[in-house]
């Protein structure tokens, strides 16, 4: 699975879009670019997932750059309880899940 | 939340002495897996489930084993806890017929004096 570079903090305002990036540009033509995140002493959660198209769910927007070498996850309207760390994986599919460090987004008032 | 419990969800126990954890889920997922959580290292695969009696290991297996005889119920075994092993463990399925997206168990601290 290809390895994944994210910012390890984050600040973002209450009420305004908070834009995480992930760069893994050694991502071949059948990984999936999946996001996770975790708030404080939960399991991690399921965000959203992508192979080429961007996606968009009731959580969150997923874009993916052409050459599929970096994305952006948009949490649109953030609120305090997105507060949490978020991790982008990459992986073919099946089987295991690495996880890296993720991004630490602290959403203020 | 897919359905997924584990218990104990806190355990304080001693170096040496046998632990059992367990994760049940309740709708009949045929992939399970076990997960521990220690700052710096983020989370990492212990063991994992394909079927009933279809396990195999992940990247941390040393000192655990695992079992399932039952579609519902993985559990991950601690033979003779070791202070290592204080950590936070949570347990996660796959749906299949699909999608491979994992979903995770609120897990379990265990504390190993």
């Amino acid at each position: 699975d290809a390895k994944t570079t994210q910012p390890p903090s984050m600040d973002c305002a209450e009420g305004r879009a908070a834009n995480l990036p992930c760069n893994h540009s050694t991502i071949s033509g059948n990984e999936y670019v999946y996001w996770y995140r975790q708030i404080h002493s939960q399991g991690p959660q399921y965000i959203i997932h992508g192979l080429k198209n961007n996606e968009t769910n009731e959580m969150a927007s997923l874009i993916i750059t052409e050459d599929r070498k970096s994305s952006t996850l948009i949490l649109p309207h953030a609120t305090l309880r997105d507060t949490a760390v978020y991790y982008c994986i990459v992986r073919v599919g099946g089987g295991k899940l690495i996880f890296g460090q993720g991004t630490e987004l602290s959403v203020k008032p | 939340d897919a359905g997924i419990t584990q218990s104990p969800r806190h355990k304080v126990t001693e170096t040496g002495t046998p632990v059992t954890l367990r994760c049940h889920q309740t709708e009949n997922h045929r992939y399970m897996y076990w997960y521990r959580q220690d700052p710096g290292h983020g989370l990492r695969l212990i063991h994992y489930s394909y079927g009933v009696k279809d396990t195999d290991k992940g990247e941390v297996s040393d000192g655990y084993s695992v079992s399932r005889s039952k579609t519902e119920d993985f559990l991950l075994t601690l033979e003779s806890a070791t202070s290592s092993q204080t950590s936070v463990y949570f347990c996660a399925i796959t749906p299949g017929l699909g999608t491979d997206t994992q979903y995770f168990g609120p897990g379990t601290r265990l504390t190993v004096l």
